[in-house]
């Protein structure tokens, strides 16, 4: 059953601060890592896609990178400001060996807060 | 831009008592997601349709949980009797197809609080 871990459950930075948030996951056997943002009391909000035969993924100012042999993937955001302040998730779209469908399975989520 | 629905945002009910959830997806989307979200936890799926048909109901408590997107477009869910454990965030996402490359978008949620 596939697993997903994120380090550290909270982080919080200075603004301008370049920063990286850990995911990983258990089972290899995915077909693509996803990573969501969402704000207090909200839903989720899709940031970046990496299928599994890619390495990474860019947009704006967050990166994204996906080692499928160690299982892990990390987002990158560089120069990180206040408005970045949220709960970041990553989420892997796995085969579900005792179900129905393949699903994504999430992470708890890195709380991250930007001070000014 | 086209966003995912849902009513009621926020809703208070006693335990045994009936609630009900109702998500509006984007339009022309085939595949409704709804998941459960516990404070401090990812969301876990709970059930998937495609179009009209159950796909995978396989983390839903059938004995009080109940789903249904009779014409493939909005999905109501339903629990009937509520418990304490089921306070929680209530999620619909959609996306156009069910294939591996296509993005789920989230709708807003609905909180729930069971007294």
């Amino acid at each position: 059953k596939q697993e997903v871990t994120q380090i550290p459950a909270a982080l919080s930075v200075p603004e301008g601060e370049n920063l990286v948030l850990n995911c990983s996951f258990t089972d290899s056997a995915i077909y693509n890592l996803q990573w969501f943002r969402q704000d207090p009391g909200k839903g989720l909000t899709s940031l970046l896609l990496i299928q599994s035969s890619q390495r990474e993924q860019t947009s704006g100012r967050l990166n994204a990178s996906l080692d499928k042999s160690s299982g892990r993937s990390t987002l990158y955001i560089a120069a990180s400001q206040p408005g970045d302040s949220a709960t970041y998730l990553c989420a892997a779209f796995s085969v579900d060996y005792g179900g129905a469908t393949n699903k994504l399975i999430f992470g708890t989520g890195t709380l991250l807060a930007v001070q000014p | 831009e086209a966003e995912v629905a849902q009513s009621p945002r926020y809703k208070i009910t006693e335990k045994s008592q009936a609630v009900a959830f109702w998500c509006d997806p984007i339009s022309g989307h085939a595949t409704l997601y709804w998941y459960r979200q516990i404070l401090g936890q990812g969301p876990e799926l709970l059930v998937q349709f495609q179009d009209e048909s159950v796909v995978d109901d396989s983390q839903l408590p059938k004995d009080r949980f109940s789903a249904e997107r009779l014409k493939g477009v909005d999905s109501t869910l339903k629990i009937q009797p509520a418990e304490l454990g089921d306070s929680a965030m209530y999620l619909c996402a959609s996306s156009l197809e069910a294939g591996v490359r296509n993005t789920q978008y989230f709708g807003p949620g609905t909180r729930l609080t069971v007294l």
